[in-house]
């Protein structure tokens, strides 16, 4: 299948600081870009859909401004967590593909914890 | 509204015996449907999907599942467990007309004795 790297893999950050964490699709170009989150022993929740070259599309009650995603790229999708808290602690995924007729393919995730 | 049920939160078996894992969801028109697998801190690895064709689906690392629209079900099953398959185990459903916007199971911890 096609690959996806998600980095940083862990983080830890200061509350009131922000974070950006990279996803990259390695061997195909992914006009889509999917974020979850997912906390403890819980399943994942879509964030966001990320789509190359205009705005992100947020799920219901998904605070844009706190996560701002950019697609400037056909390989590159970005999630900063701006004015981190402790609440924003969680493991983020990332997804590329997905299209109709394919599968997505998952980043390694990226473990936030904000102190 | 979709949703997707995994009633079990954590199941164990012994090594060598065979394995179900149920998966309920609640979708208006025929679903894609997925099982992934996730091992401590890392991503998610696709172990089958269903789109369309033969109900009966084969994945990766032995595992298969089936899809029975009366019941609205798509359980992993896997006759002969290893020490290896410990890992929490993800049921999804495809939102929509594209296969990246996925609604989860909540997720089943499997733990396996040796």
């Amino acid at each position: 299948g096609a690959v996806v790297s998600q980095h940083p893999s862990r983080v830890i950050c200061k509350s009131g600081t922000s974070v950006k964490i990279e996803c990259r699709s390695l061997d195909f170009q992914a006009t889509t870009m999917f974020w979850y989150r997912q906390f403890p022993k819980q399943s994942l929740m879509l964030m966001a859909t990320s789509n190359e070259g205009s705005k992100a599309t947020y799920e219901q009650g998904v605070e844009k401004d706190k996560f701002l995603i950019n697609h400037a790229s056909l390989t590159l999708s970005t999630l900063t967590v701006t004015s981190a808290h402790p609440e924003d602690s969680s493991f983020y995924i990332c997804s590329g593909g997905g299209t109709v007729n394919t599968e997505a393919f998952f980043g390694q995730g990226t473990r936030l914890t904000v102190v | 509204a979709q949703s997707v049920t995994q009633p079990d939160i954590h199941i164990t078996v012994s090594e060598g015996a065979s394995l179900e894992l149920r998966c309920n969801y609640s979708y208006g028109a025929t679903p894609y449907l997925f099982w992934y697998v996730q091992s401590p801190g890392q991503g998610l690895q696709l172990l089958l999907k269903y789109f369309s064709g033969d109900t009966l689906v084969q994945g990766i690392k032995g595992f298969e599942a089936e899809f029975k629209r009366s019941q609205s079900s798509f359980n992993l099953r896997k006759p002969s467990v290893h020490w290896s398959d410990a890992a929490e185990y993800f049921c999804a459903v495809g939102r929509g007309s594209t296969l990246g916007r996925l609604y989860f199971g909540r997720g089943t911890q499997l733990t396996v004795w040796p």
